[in-house]
């Protein structure tokens, strides 16, 4: 079946440092990763769509400069939050899909900044 | 525009009872629905989804959810609740550019 893998779980960074994550798609070609954050006792936001062969689409109140995004391959993205302040905290997800499929969701990584 | 709203931010049932979670949804064009649950501390389950046809849609732990058209809705329903259902549930709602918009969440409390 289709897995999205998402590490780490949960992280630790100190307020103005970068932090790393990553997704892994297992099972089928992830050609659209779309990441997302869960800011604490909030929904889902999305931040950018990552479409192969396409520009990396971010949304509002979003940017490249903040959240750069790689997606090199089929299998696996990452996203790196720069310079990460308190109000970068909460649960970071990343969701995948082949085609116009349905999108498969990972655990996330949890960040928190201290 | 796109848009989802979930009208009750927490519910509180007692286990046995039965379980409605409203979802209402904006888009003008044909919806595709679906109902996530996040429990404590992890990501994203599906429940279930709705494309088309029959406007019940059945999905997993006996969950159940109505699409109507005429009211904007896809409520989701479940005739007796467990302690374990106690979660948050997430009525999301994907339009014509693929992408998902989701609802601001129901937090789930089934007491003893």
């Amino acid at each position: 079946g289709a897995l999205v893998y998402q590490y780490p779980r949960r992280t630790i960074c100190k307020s103005g440092t970068s932090m790393r994550m990553e997704c892994q798609a297992v099972g089928f070609q992830a050609t659209s990763v779309a990441w997302y954050r869960q800011s604490p006792q909030k929904t889902f936001e999305l931040i950018a769509l990552s479409t192969v062969n396409s520009a990396i689409k971010y949304e509002q109140n979003f940017t490249q400069e903040k959240f750069p995004i790689s997606h090199p391959n089929l299998s696996f993205s990452s996203m790196t939050v720069l310079n990460a302040y308190l109000e970068d905290r909460g649960l970071y997800l990343c969701g995948a899909r082949q085609g116009h499929s349905d999108y498969t969701f990972g655990s996330g990584t949890r960040l928190l900044v201290i | 525009a796109q848009s989802v709203t979930q009208p009750d931010a927490r519910v509180t049932v007692s286990e046995g009872a039965s379980l409605q979670l409203r979802c209402k949804y904006s888009y003008s064009g044909t919806p595709y629905l679906f109902w996530y649950v996040q429990y404590p501390r992890q990501g994203l389950q599906l429940l279930l989804k709705y494309y088309s046809g029959d406007p019940v849609v059945q999905g997993v732990n006996g969950f159940e959810a109505e699409f109507s058209k005429s009211n904007s809705s896809f409520h989701l329903r479940k005739a007796s609740v467990h302690w374990s259902d106690s979660a948050v549930y997430f009525c999301v709602l994907s339009g014509g550019n693929y992408k998902y918009v989701f609802g601001a969440g129901t937090r789930l409390k089934v007491i003893a």
